[in-house]
């Protein structure tokens, strides 16, 4: 298995533009996360997806944030207008509910200009 | 919510002494304990977890040891070695998802 897949891994944008990051679970796991990582908020998490069934977005930081999951295989996470306080690495991790461990993928670091 | 506190943020080791990381949580609703470790410019694995029904649980050269009753738990490492300098988190959950991250320790292994 090739473990979480994301896209891109890098990312420079302009304030104003929109951004779609993606992420491919790893097969058979049916629990997936976006967080956030940044220097001065660490790991955050954003969304839970269960069963591509959006759990828990509390974390989402506002309206310009959206995240979507339409199959077992592929979610997006949209940020729309970008802004440069939006500039972090954003990492998706899934894991199989039940067994906790999750797995995360190489990240998409992303540079608002 | 669940809030972690983790300590020290930065931990210099001379290779071969042991490193230990100290973690505080604020549910006490909390069953679940993993410890990941992030290299520079990586992804965080998960090196070792421990449940609330346990109170130790080690892994060759690494160790996490829960104290339910006080809310912290700890990760030791013996032996150390360069490859161990990373940045280490500490996390607390309830069952299946929703992880809280402690802000994390950067460990230096000195040669």
């Amino acid at each position: 298995d090739a473990g979480v897949i994301q896209s891109p891994r890098h990312e420079v944008t302009e304030m104003g533009q929109e951004v779609t990051l993606r992420c491919k679970p790893i097969s058979g796991h049916n629990s997936l996360f976006w967080y956030r990582q940044t220097m001065m908020r660490g790991l955050e998490l954003l969304i839970y997806f269960n069963n591509n069934v959006p759990i828990d977005d509390s974390g989402m930081p506002e309206d310009r944030f959206s995240a979507k999951m339409p199959n077992a295989s592929f979610s997006t996470l949209k940020i729309q207008p970008s802004e440069p306080r939006d500039s972090a690495v954003y990492f998706c991790a899934s894991s199989l509910a039940g067994y906790n461990e999750q797995f995360f993928g190489p990240g998409t670091r992303l540079t608002v200009l | 919510g669940e809030n972690v506190e983790q300590h020290p943020s930065t931990l210099s080791v001379q290779e071969g002494d042991s490193a230990v990381i100290k973690c505080t949580y604020s549910d006490s609703a909390s069953n679940y304990f993993p410890w990941y470790k992030q290299e520079l410019g990586k992804r965080p694995q998960l090196i070792i977890d421990i449940r609330s029904n346990v109170g130790e649980k080690k892994d060759q050269r690494i160790a996490v040891t829960l104290n339910k009753t006080a809310k912290h738990f700890s990760l030791h490492i013996t032996e150390t070695q360069p490859e161990d300098s990373a940045v280490y988190f500490c996390a607390a959950g309830l069952n299946d998802y929703k992880l809280s991250f402690g802000a994390g320790t950067t460990v230096t292994v000195r040669a």
